[in-house]
């Protein structure tokens, strides 16, 4: 079975300072890894995936991730937090295609970020 | 595009009552699912099509859950008879292939007195 962890539930951080929201995960074959972010009342908004190559991958906002195979985690980072990053984030994994059926996204439950003036 | 569409946003009943929730998934995706978000259960995967047909209904609460998709364009989740402990935000993704990222709806909040 494939699981996500995301160890803290809230991330306060300073305008202007790098910001990391921590995530592990567990699953048969090479991961196929997602984050997301919900704002407020909004649906999840994807920002970026690892399926294969460059460890480190670039996305929306100027969001990037590093997937770190030994260490089984996909840390979210950005090297310079804004106010409007305030918002709910999901780590998420899926298992490589075996067949049918086998198209599930695991979430994990989410870290509240904060980001103070 | 406009994007995976739902509706309703907001949804107050009784218990006891029927609730349909829809869905329009984005043209040309294959795939869609329905998931529940509650704060003490996180997001569940409840139940998701492909080509409009049921693949893992595994997720589903109970049998006052169904799912239909009769066309590539509209989904339903139906519950009935609902009861409070179903109040949550349902929200619908949809995928156009194997690796692609999920779209998902704004939500529909279901709340059940």
């Amino acid at each position: 079975a494939q699981s996500v962890a995301q160890p803290e539930d809230q991330v306060n951080v300073a305008e202007g300072n790098p910001l990391t929201v921590k995530c592990t995960y567990s699953v048969s074959g090479n991961p196929y890894l997602f984050w997301y972010v919900q704002y407020p009342n909004r649906g999840l908004q994807f920002l970026l995936k690892y399926i294969t190559g460059d460890n480190l991958v670039k996305g929306s906002y100027g969001f990037e991730a590093e997937f770190n195979k030994s260490q089984t985690s996909f840390h979210l980072k950005k090297p310079s937090a804004l106010v409007s990053d305030s918002a709910l984030y999901f780590c998420a994994v899926r298992a490589p295609y075996s067949g049918a059926g086998s198209y599930q996204l695991t979430f994990g439950k989410g870290t509240k970020l904060s980001v103070i003036p | 595009d406009a994007g995976v569409i739902q509706s309703p946003r907001h949804e107050v009943t009784e218990m006891g009552q029927e609730v349909t929730l829809r869905c329009k998934p984005i043209s040309g995706h294959d795939y869609l699912f329905w998931y529940r978000q509650t704060m003490m259960r996180g997001l569940e995967l409840l139940i998701y099509f492909n080509n409009n047909v049921p693949i893992d209904d595994s997720g589903m609460p109970e049998d006052r859950f169904s799912a239909k998709m009769p066309n590539a364009s509209f989904s339903t989740l139906k519950i009935q008879p609902s009861e409070p402990r179903d109040s949550a935000v349902y929200f619908c993704a949809s995928r156009r292939n194997q690796g692609g990222e999920l779209f998902f709806g704004e939500g529909s909040r279901l709340t059940v007195l």
